[in-house]
């Protein structure tokens, strides 16, 4: 198994340009989180998802949206991109949802650079 | 509110040298700890949990609920322990199983 997969692996976008970053879960898992990782600092709950439904959302703005697919891959969305949007973007998936005892595996992330 | 806090950015020790690697939580329920390693180049791992009570790599973390930390020990540092480390939280609640992570903190093992 190759593990949780992301792409692209690097992006570059201009300020208010749209962005689409994709997600393939480990084979088998349900749940799908999303996090931000500015530099120098630990990564930010953005989303989770589990069996096609939001279960979880972070405090960010109404730009940043996700959506689960049947195959239980996942997008994350974010228009109107600003400059503190730039940031690597993680994605981890899960077996479960509702136990805080579940291991999530991370990804190798997106990075994103917004100009 | 959940919240960790790793008050060192930056631990430099000798190779052979005792490791501690601080971690203070704040949240109101029963929480499950986690350390995650980042070695160069390589994606976020899971180091070891809370719920395990189990010794990975020789690092062992303690959960002590009356002083809210989950400190990770190694007795001997080795080079490649060199890595960022991030100390997480998970809490049960309305945001599903979401990790609340530190800051981080860089521990460089020097020879």
């Amino acid at each position: 198994d190759a593990g949780v997969t992301q792409s692209p692996t690097h992006l570059i976008k201009t300020r208010g340009q749209h962005v689409t970053l994709r997600c393939s879960p480990i084979s088998g898992h349900k749940s799908v989180s999303w996090y931000q990782q500015v530099l120098g600092q630990g990564p930010q709950f953005i989303f989770q998802y589990y069996e096609k439904e939001e279960r979880g959302r972070g405090n960010f703005p109404d730009r940043f949206s996700a959506r689960q697919f049947p195959n239980y891959s996942s997008e994350l969305n974010v228009n109107a991109l600003l400059l503190g949007d730039s940031a690597l973007y993680l994605c981890a998936s899960s077996s479960r949802q509702g136990s805080n005892t579940d291991t999530q595996y991370f990804g190798p992330g997106t990075r994103l650079t917004v100009l | 509110a959940q919240r960790v806090t790793q008050p060192e950015k930056l631990l430099s020790v000798f190779k052979g040298a005792p490791v501690e690697l601080k971690c203070n939580y704040s949240y109101s329920g029963s929480p499950e700890l986690f350390w995650y390693v980042q070695y160069s180049r390589q994606r976020l791992q899971l180091l070891l949990r809370h719920i395990s009570r189990e010794s990975i790599k020789g690092f062992t973390a303690d959960l002590n609920k009356g002083e809210t930390s989950f400190h990770l020990k190694k007795p001997f540092a080795q080079e490649e322990d060199s890595a960022m480390y991030y100390c997480a939280l998970s809490g049960l609640g309305a945001a599903g199983n979401k990790l609340t992570f530190g800051g981080g903190t860089r521990v460089l093992v020097k020879p």
